[in-house]
C-alpha cells in the first residue's frame, strides 16, 4: 500500500490529452512539492517534473504538472506512442523523513 | 552529464549481507545529498534512504531501518549502501539517484543510475 494513491492505469489515442492522478495528505503532497517520473519498459526511471510544475531540461512541453491542496495531476498533451510508460508521483514526508512514491500509472497509447 | 553506475547486486542468501556501490561522474559530487530506491521485480518504486552532502544527515524507510546502511566516501565520489540481515522482501533492482537539487532545495530524487539487481534466495 502506498502512501501516495494514484490510478492504476491510464489510456489515450495518439494526439490526444491524458491527466493521471496523485492524492496525498497534508504530511507530504500538501506541504511539499510534487515530483514525477517517468519510467520506460526495462529502463531506470527519470525526473519529469519537479517542484510541481517545472520542467528539467529536455523535457518536452506536452508534459505539465499541478498541484492543489494534498493532490497533484500529471498532464500529457499530443499523446505519442512513446509515452507509454510507467508514471509515479513523489514527494516528501515530512512525520516519516522520506521520500514517498505512489503505486504508479501505467500509461497505454491505443 | 550526471553518469551514475552501481555495482555489488548478486545473488545473496537469505540473513547475510551485500554492499552496493555507485559511482558518480559529471557533476559536484560532494555538493548534493544522494539516494538509493528499490524497486522489487513487477512492483513499484521503494524509497530506501538518502544521505546528506556532508554525511552529517541520513534517513532510512521503516522497512530497512536498523539493517541497511548508508554512507559516502566524497574522495572517491562514490555511495554505498551496506545491507545486512537480508530477506527474501529485499530482493529488487537497487537504484542510486543524485539528490535533484542543493540543500536549500531539500531532499528528493532527480538523476538515477541504471540500477545493480540484488536476489536473496537459497
Amino acid at each position: 500500500q502506498s502512501v501516495l494513491t494514484q490510478p492504476p492505469s491510464a489510456s489515450g489515442t495518439p494526439g490526444q490529452r491524458v491527466t493521471m492522478s496523485c492524492s496525498g495528505s497534508s504530511s507530504n503532497i500538501g506541504s511539499n512539492y510534487v515530483y514525477w517520473y517517468q519510467q520506460l519498459p526495462g529502463t531506470a526511471p527519470k525526473l519529469l517534473i519537479y517542484k510541481n510544475n517545472q520542467r528539467p531540461s529536455g523535457v518536452p512541453d506536452r508534459f505539465s504538472g499541478s498541484k492543489s491542496g494534498t493532490s497533484a495531476s500529471l498532464a500529457i498533451s499530443g499523446l505519442r506512442s512513446e509515452d507509454e510508460a510507467d508514471y509515479y508521483c513523489a514527494a516528501w514526508h515530512d512525520s516519516l523523513s522520506g521520500q514517498v512514491f505512489g503505486g504508479g500509472t501505467k500509461l497505454t497509447v491505443l | 552529464q550526471v553518469q551514475l553506475v552501481e555495482s555489488g547486486g548478486g545473488v545473496v542468501q537469505p540473513g547475510r549481507s551485500l554492499r552496493l556501490s555507485c559511482a558518480a561522474s559529471g557533476f559536484i559530487f560532494s555538493n548534493f545529498a544522494m539516494h538509493w530506491v528499490r524497486q522489487a521485480p513487477g512492483k513499484g518504486l521503494e524509497w530506501v534512504a538518502v544521505i546528506s552532502y556532508d554525511e552529517d544527515h541520513k534517513y532510512y524507510a521503516d522497512s530497512v531501518k536498523g539493517r541497511f546502511t548508508v554512507s559516502r566516501d566524497n574522495s572517491k565520489n562514490t555511495l554505498y549502501l551496506q545491507m545486512n540481515s537480508l530477506g527474501a522482501e529485499d530482493t529488487a533492482m537497487y537504484y542510486c539517484a543524485r539528490n535533484w537539487g542543493y540543500l536549500r532545495d531539500g531532499y528528493m530524487t532527480g538523476y538515477w543510475g541504471q540500477g545493480t539487481r540484488v536476489t536473496v534466495s537459497s
